[in-house]
């Protein structure tokens, strides 16, 4: 009963097409996040959700976008993928309030190709 | 600024051996929270601990124990008697406690810990 779901597993694109990648949730939390993780790297943080509120981290670029259309999904599409851009992509959960972080469950991430 | 600290970059030991994998963070707040992640080589991020700055106790899960000193500004990770399955990358994590931060976590570079039967 896997509860951070996300879709495809492996995603290869060409660049500069659109690509949309996919996570859903049964935790009802309240929080999702994407990360980006390039190879031997911490995560890093693209944007996050908490609840509707849509929170952006200044040094994400524009070509990064998130939809959060019900608490269950969300989604990171990216406008035009250049090289730079294949990483692995985590979504996670969280049931943080505005002040306490709570542990994060991740899904299995996204390993983004592109060609 | 907060920052997070993993000074060992890959550790590698002999099965049954003990392990520790250091953390030391940088923070002007007074509250916060610590994290320990593991990433095993599916790539799945695996919350292990989480310990906010007024607990300074040790805390011991199985052959996993936490070390947490203010002190010092470390929250160092031990594994007793590792096994063949411990082997993976082990994130240490720092969250401010702000009306703005919503969980958002400043993570360390990783520790690869390998371990050989």
């Amino acid at each position: 009963d896997a509860m951070v779901i996300q879709n495809p597993r492996y995603q290869v694109t060409q660049f500069g097409k659109p690509v949309t990648l996919s996570c859903s949730q049964t935790l009802n939390h309240n929080v999702m996040y994407w990360y980006q993780q390039k190879s031997s790297q911490a995560p890093k943080l693209l944007f996050h959700y908490y609840d509707k509120d849509f929170n952006n981290e200044a040094d994400t670029p524009d070509n990064f976008q998130s939809r959060r259309p019900n608490t269950s999904f969300c989604f990171l599409d990216i406008r035009s993928p250049g090289l730079g851009d294949a990483a692995m992509y985590l979504c996670a959960t969280s049931r943080a309030t505005r002040t306490v972080p709570y542990g994060y469950t991740f899904g299995s991430g996204t390993r983004l190709t592109v060609v | 600024a907060q920052k997070v600290t993993q000074a060992q970059t890959e550790i590698s030991v002999v099965e049954k051996e003990d392990v520790t994998l250091d953390c030391v963070y940088e923070t002007r707040d007074t509250t916060y929270y610590l994290f320990w992640y593991k990433q095993p080589p599916s790539g799945e991020l695996v919350f292990l601990i989480r310990r906010n700055s007024f607990d300074e106790q040790n805390e011991i899960s199985g052959r996993y124990s936490w070390n947490f000193q203010k002190s010092t500004s470390s929250f160092n990770f031990t594994i007793t008697a590792s096994q063949v399955v411990d082997s993976a990358v082990y994130f240490c994590a720092l969250s401010r406690v702000d009306s703005g931060n919503t969980g958002k976590l400043i993570f360390g570079q990783g520790t690869t810990l390998q371990v050989k039967p």
